[in-house]
């Protein structure tokens, strides 16, 4: 089993629908969770990051961790065609340089105008 | 403009030549880090420096080599190129977040 797990998708919703995107994780020592945000032949960039569980909300954008039952979530509220892009999970047990993080695989998202 | 700068963006090598992807981050951060992205594979760590003079195996190190320059350079070796080595290479520096360069894709044939 993967440490971590994440749909590939590919998901397609129209525009202003609300996404919800998941992962699972084995290893109960995570501690930090993070989305990316990765565009065609670009790098992933940082969209969101919690430490343990509970909410994260930036504008459109809510982060849920449930330890308990090792899963994450990323919410998309009024899905733009700008937010079709590949979201990565991520998550670490440390937040040191000696605890590099672990990817999902990543969820390849398209909104449809 | 700040950030990770990786060199060079496209590189199409022959089996059995060898080279040096180059990385170089201007935020200070102490952490660096070496991925390589495949198709259904996701983002899987090849090397990582937690700090100027550490280097680090991760999950997929073997055929690759690094060398942590400095605080801000870090760099990837593959000494003798294979088929399997096609793949987009990503170097990322952190403080909290990783900050990823935009890749070096690199075909061997």
């Amino acid at each position: 089993q993967k440490e971590v797990e994440q749909d590939p998708g590919p998901l397609s919703v129209p525009e202003g629908a609300i996404v919800s995107l998941n992962c699972t994780y084995s290893n109960s020592a995570f501690q930090y969770f993070m989305w990316y945000r990765q565009y065609s032949r670009k790098g992933p960039e940082l969209l969101m990051y919690t430490y343990s569980s509970g909410n994260k909300e930036d504008g459109r954008f809510t982060a849920q961790v449930d330890k308990s039952s090792k899963y994450i979530s990323l919410f998309i509220r009024d899905s733009q065609p700008s937010d079709s892009a590949t979201y990565l999970c991520a998550m670490s047990s440390g937040f040191s340089g000696n605890t590099p993080l672990v990817f999902g695989k990543g969820t390849r998202l398209s909104v449809i105008a | 403009n700040a950030g990770v700068t990786q060199t060079p963006k496209f590189q199409v090598l022959k089996t059995g030549q060898s080279m040096t992807l180059q990385c170089a981050q201007d935020m200070n951060h102490n952490s660096m880090y070496w991925y390589r992205q495949d198709p259904g594979m996701g983002l899987r760590l090849i090397y990582y420096s937690a700090s100027e003079g550490t280097t680090d195996k991760g999950e997929v190190p073997n055929g690759y080599n690094v060398s942590r320059l400095n605080k801000r350079e870090f760099s990837l070796r593959l000494e003798s190129a294979a088929p399997s080595q096609t793949s987009v290479y990503f170097c990322a520096s952190s403080d909290h977040g990783y900050t990823f360069g935009s890749g070096t894709r690199l075909t061997v044939v």
